[in-house]
């Protein structure tokens, strides 16, 4: 069975720092990955996504996430951060499945990012 | 594009209601999944339809159903409510269901089971 492991629950950082949400996954098949960011009060936005080439992907606020096969990871970055990335943030992964129906997504428990002044 | 639309967007019932939510998703979209979201297990699959099918289940009690109309349009329902169902029920759409494609999330709807 697939499952989703984002390592810490809350991650405290002053604004213009770095930061590293971390991101493991276990599948026996291959899978898709993604990071969704949740606002409060409202629902999930996709973030970024791996889907195939290049392991490094990029949103277009400045996140970025590499995926690692070896260490089955999906880590999320972002080498300077504002108070408005204040949010949740969930890794998710989908199994991989040529040309059939879609898969669900299977979610991380969260990462709460609170970005300091 | 209007995006994905969810009512209400809050509810308040008691143990052993039902409860119909409704699910509005990005035209011509035509997959739908919905997701409950609580503290304590956080995001878990419900279901799936798919032209007014549904495709794929997770691993809930039959008191959870769902449908899809001709027009994509979805709902939800549950039925013998319990506290345990307080929770925030999330609507996602799809363009053709196919593995990889950007699912786009409602902005859901919040049950509070007394």
């Amino acid at each position: 069975a697939q499952s989703v492991t984002q390592l810490d629950s809350q991650v405290p950082v002053f604004e213009e720092a770095p930061v590293e949400l971390r991101c493991n996954y276990s599948s026996s098949v291959s899978v898709y990955l993604f990071w969704y960011v949740q606002y409060p009060n409202q629902g999930l936005q996709l973030l970024l996504k791996y889907l195939s080439g290049s392991t490094l992907v990029e949103s277009i606020n400045g996140f970025e996430a590499e995926f690692n096969k070896s260490q089955t990871s999906f880590h999320l970055r972002k080498p300077s951060v504002h108070i408005s990335d204040t949010a949740e943030y969930f890794c998710a992964v989908i199994h991989r499945n040529y040309g059939g129906s879609q898969g669900n997504l299977i979610f991380g428990k969260g990462t709460k990012l609170s970005v300091k002044p | 594009k209007a995006g994905v639309t969810q009512t209400p967007r809050y509810l308040i019932k008691t143990r052993g209601q039902q409860v119909t939510l409704s699910c509005s998703p990005i035209s011509g979209h035509r997959s739908v999944s919905w997701y409950q979201q609580t503290p304590g297990q956080g995001l878990q699959f419900l279901f799936e339809y798919f032209s007014e099918t549904q495709r794929n289940k997770g691993n809930f009690p039959g008191r959870f159903s769902g449908r899809q109309f001709s027009n994509s349009r979805s709902e939800m329902n549950v039925s013998t409510l319990e506290l345990g169902d307080s929770a925030l029920y999330l609507c996602a759409s799809s363009l053709d269901g196919y593995t990889g494609n950007e699912q786009f999330f409602g902005p859901g709807t919040r049950l509070t089971v007394l």
